[in-house]
């Protein structure tokens, strides 16, 4: 079984700043994780995704994760936010075969 | 363009009524899948299909009903059973082999009952 625990329902940070969300994940089998961003009244995109290769996975808009089995997490960076990041993430876990199973998100306010 | 789309974007419904939302995908994916969405609840897991004519209960699949008649379509009924059907309803594909089972999300259906 899996589970994903985002720490903040809101994170706020200023144009320009780094941003940090969190995400702890348990998984009784190798995780595949996953980080998803949706934009009002729209569908979810992919960010990015961890499957077991480099454990620093790059993903689109400039966005980072790093993979830390040591502390169960898989936290997104990135080092300088635009105004068009602000938007809610979804951190994901699945077993590799099975349905992903999803945070309850973190909306990231970004202000001027 | 390969995608998933959903029809309709909104949809309004009156009490006791059924109601089905579309799912259609190009992407030639063997699995499909519903969510429902609500505020500060992340997705919920309705149902979901790894193969043409089977599907599986999610989490939360009271009140609701599938069909996989076709590779391609994963249409989603919700029934007069459902006692709080007004949510974001959003569908998603996704590919079976190991380390490939990120899902593609449609555009979502937004339902309110009236």
């Amino acid at each position: 079984a899996q589970s994903v625990t985002q720490l903040g329902s809101h994170v706020s940070v200023s144009e320009g700043a780094l941003v940090l969300l969190r995400c702890n994940y348990s998984s009784s089998v190798p995780p595949y994780l996953f980080w998803y961003v949706q934009y009002p009244n729209q569908g979810l995109q992919l960010l990015l995704k961890y499957t077991s290769a480099a454990t620093l996975v790059k993903g689109i808009n400039g966005f980072e994760a790093e993979f830390k089995k040591s502390e169960t997490s898989f936290h997104l960076t990135k080092p300088s936010a635009h105004m068009s990041d602000a938007a809610e993430y979804f951190c994901a876990v699945s077993g590799g075969y099975s349905t992903l199973t999803f945070g309850k998100g973190t909306m990231l306010l970004v202000s001027p | 363009d390969g995608g998933i789309t959903q029809s309709p974007k909104y949809l309004f419904r009156k009490e006791g009524q059924n109601v089905t939302l579309s799912c259609e995908q190009n992407l030639n994916h063997d699995a499909m899948y519903w969510y429902r969405q609500d505020p500060g609840q992340g997705l919920r897991l309705i149902y979901y299909s790894q193969i043409v004519n089977d599907f599986q209960k999610g989490d939360i699949a009271e009140g609701y009903s599938v069909s996989r008649e076709k590779k391609e379509s994963f249409p989603l009924t919700v029934t007069s059973a459902q006692k709080n059907p007004t949510a974001f309803y959003l569908c998603a594909s996704s590919g079976t082999r190991r380390g490939y089972n990120e899902q593609f999300f449609g555009p979502g259906t937004r339902l309110t009952v009236l």
